[in-house]
């Protein structure tokens, strides 16, 4: 079984900065996919980022970038140039690359922005 | 286009009610997940069907819990005999053909008194 720890619940920054959101997981398959989800207040999970663990590269979507270390275990997320917009919980998740495609989720990290 | 829609958005149960959850997922998406997230926690997987097949169901806590999905687009999840600890918003998510990425509802809210 999966697991996804997030160990930090609740941040806060100064709009404009620069945060970084931690994630650990533990698996013993070798191919997956790793996602962070945003969800306002609304409650829409939104999908801000993923990685393919065969890909080194890490991924970047315009001001969000993560650090994927996949011998550690490790998919922090990084968001620069902060925004209002970004108030939200961020959860990380996991995928099984094959078979039965289900999320597994941390816990979550309230992320919020101060102006 | 339309996102995947969720009803009802709220719904209050006495316990011991049945309830019935809907989930309308984007139009072609063949694959459909249910998901429970209690307070302040994450979601937590429930069932999945691709197109009509329920595929996995081990998620569902009890016996009280049924999905369906008969024409391979819209979904119900129906509760019996509500219980307290039913209480959570149940989300649905869909994915289209050949991707990973789940598009989620905005949840329904049960609430069990």
């Amino acid at each position: 079984a999966q697991t996804v720890t997030q160990s930090q619940p609740e941040m806060s920054v100064q709009e404009a900065e620069t945060v970084t959101l931690s994630c650990t997981y533990d698996t013993s398959e070798s191919n997956y996919y790793l996602f962070w989800y945003k969800q306002p207040p609304s409650r829409q999970m939104i999908l801000v980022i993923r990685q393919e663990a065969y890909k080194q590269q890490n991924a970047t979507e315009n001001r969000f970038s993560v650090n994927f270390q996949k011998a550690a275990k490790s998919f922090s997320l990084k968001i620069s140039d902060s925004q209002l917009g970004d108030t939200a919980m961020y959860f990380c998740a996991f995928m099984k690359a094959f078979g039965n495609e289900k999320l597994t989720f941390g816990t979550g990290t309230r992320l919020t922005i101060i102006p | 286009g339309a996102g995947v829609s969720q009803s009802p958005r709220y719904k209050v149960a006495k316990r011991g009610q049945d309830v019935a959850l809907r989930c309308d997922p984007i139009s072609g998406h063949v694959s459909l997940f249910w998901y429970q997230q209690a307070l302040g926690q994450g979601p937590e997987f429930l069932t999945y069907f691709q197109n009509e097949a329920q595929l996995d169901k081990s998620g569902l806590p009890s016996d009280r819990f049924f999905a369906e999905r008969p024409e391979g687009s819209v979904s119900t999840l129906k509760i019996q005999r509500t219980q307290q600890e039913d209480s959570a918003v149940y989300l649905c998510a869909s994915t289209p053909p050949g991707s990973h990425e789940q598009y989620f509802g905005p949840g329904t809210r049960l609430t069990v008194t």
